[in-house]
């Protein structure tokens, strides 16, 4: 089976801290992406990676980078946390291109984030 | 602009009873759709892939209308444990190049089985 961790399930911050949010899969997959989720807004796209080094835009992108040194690892780094960021966020993986027929998406547990 | 877009519910369904919800998509070109089930502060899982003309996957059933661009899944013999946010996932022409134009996720059906 696919796993997809991630590095905290509840995370408490503060207003302007850098945070990092850290994903693994353990399947060689080719594609990871962070989302985040919020009541009424269902899950966004903030950044996706289909190589080790390689990443790309989103939809909601801002005040967001990622990081991809290592195949199975992607990160989300917020460089300077707001309340605005508060939210849930999600990391997945597929093996197969984005727009690749049949692409699965799997998804790791989530990490709650709060910024105070 | 592409869109998916699902009623949010809440469902309330009688255990044992049928229940089904559909799915809009506004991009014509798209290829393929899913059935994505979220359990209450879980991650998303797959539930069904829809490919052609739809399928079955014991008590669930997805079907495809390419005519008028919506997806439905039918839930047979509810039960309690079906209580869940049904998100609907479609993914754009496969030819689109990635980008931005990844899979796109509804907002989800809120389904809740009564006992």
């Amino acid at each position: 089976d696919v796993k997809v961790t991630q590095s905290s399930r509840y995370l408490v911050k503060r207003t302007g801290e850098k945070v990092f949010l850290e994903c693994v899969q353990d399947m060689d997959h080719e594609n990871m992406f962070w989302y985040r989720q919020d009541p009424g807004l269902g899950l966004r796209l903030i950044y996706f990676s289909y190589d080790v080094k390689m990443k790309e835009k989103g939809d909601i992108p801002e005040g967001y980078s990622v990081s991809r040194e290592k195949k199975e690892r992607f990160s989300l780094i917020l460089e300077s946390a707001s309340t605005n960021q508060t939210s849930m966020y999600l990391c997945a993986s597929s093996l197969l291109g984005v727009s690749a027929f049949g692409n699965e998406q799997f998804f790791g547990p989530g990490t709650r984030l709060t910024v105070l | 602009r592409k869109e998916v877009e699902q009623d949010p519910g809440p469902f309330n369904v009688p255990e044992g009873a049928t229940v089904a919800f559909n799915c809009t998509y506004s991009n014509s070109a798209s290829q393929s759709f899913f059935w994505y089930r979220q359990d209450c502060r879980k991650e998303p899982k797959l539930l069904m892939s829809v490919y052609s003309s739809g399928n079955e996957d014991g008590r669930f059933t997805a079907q495809l209308n390419r005519a008028s661009q919506y997806i439905s899944l039918l839930i047979r013999d509810s039960k309690l444990s079906d209580s869940a946010t049904y998100l609907c996932v479609v993914n754009p022409d496969m030819y689109s190049g990635g980008g931005a134009d990844g899979l796109t996720f509804g907002k989800g059906t809120h389904l809740i089985i009564q006992p």
